[in-house]
């Protein structure tokens, strides 16, 4: 069983839909999550971290569930600029420094 | 603002030679990170290092050495170029802690086909 394991896609949906990505880990000890976003062409940064009491910023919610072991996000009104692949990261047990990527889920958003 | 830098967004090599892939952090950051991205199989890690001369095997180090002399300046080699390392190599860094402060800065990526 692969660390972190997203859901490839590609999501393809239209201007202002809200769409919904999971990603489940298998380390029950993982530290914290993040999203990371990445265009095409260009490297990963980091969108937002993922709180067990979930976090807002704007269009964007992400949430985790320790006891499913999954992490989502959510992003409501989807605009073109959206599109993007997003990578779900696991820090996992011992601090290390070294961070999980999942394989990354590819959305585009059409006019 | 930080920076990752790396030497080269294109490179072409042939098979069997060196390879040099340089990566350069300008935030005193203390980790460092290569990594190697295909499509399907997403982000693998090469080589980490911690602290200066101080490295560590990554998920796939097989055909790889790293060097680590200074702080901000983390070096990927590759001994003799195969076809199969054709791929696109991001370098990232880090601070030491917790939580957030594990955010890894990558640089822009290289991209280095291996004829």
């Amino acid at each position: 069983r692969k660390e972190v394991e997203q859901d490839p896609g590609p999501f393809n949906v239209p201007e202002g839909a809200t769409v919904a990505f999971n990603c489940t880990y298998s380390n029950s000890a993982s530290q914290s999550f993040f999203w990371y976003r990445q265009d095409c062409r260009k490297e990963p940064k980091l969108l937002m971290s993922v709180y067990s009491s979930g976090n807002e910023d704007g269009r964007f919610t992400a949430q985790l569930n320790r006891a499913s072991q999954y992490i989502s996000l959510l992003i409501r009104d989807s605009k073109l600029s959206d599109s993007a692949t997003y990578l779900c990261v696991v820090n996992p047990p011992g601090n290390t420094g070294k961070l999980i990527f999942g394989q990354g889920t590819t959305l585009q958003v059409k006019p | 603002d930080v920076k990752v830098t790396q030497s080269s967004r294109y490179l072409v090599k042939r098979t069997g030679e060196k390879v040099f892939l340089e990566c350069v952090q300008d935030m005193d950051h203390e980790n460092m990170f290569w990594y190697r991205q295909d499509p399907g199989l997403g982000l693998r890690l090469i080589y980490f290092s911690y602290d200066v001369k101080m490295k560590e095997k990554g998920d796939i180090p097989e055909g790889y050495s790293v060097s680590r002399e200074k702080k901000e300046r983390f070096s990927l080699i590759l001994e003799s170029a195969s076809t199969n390392q054709t791929s696109m190599y991001l370098c990232a860094s880090s601070l030491v802690g917790t939580g957030d402060l594990n955010e890894q800065f990558f640089g822009p990526g290289t991209r280095l086909t291996v004829l």
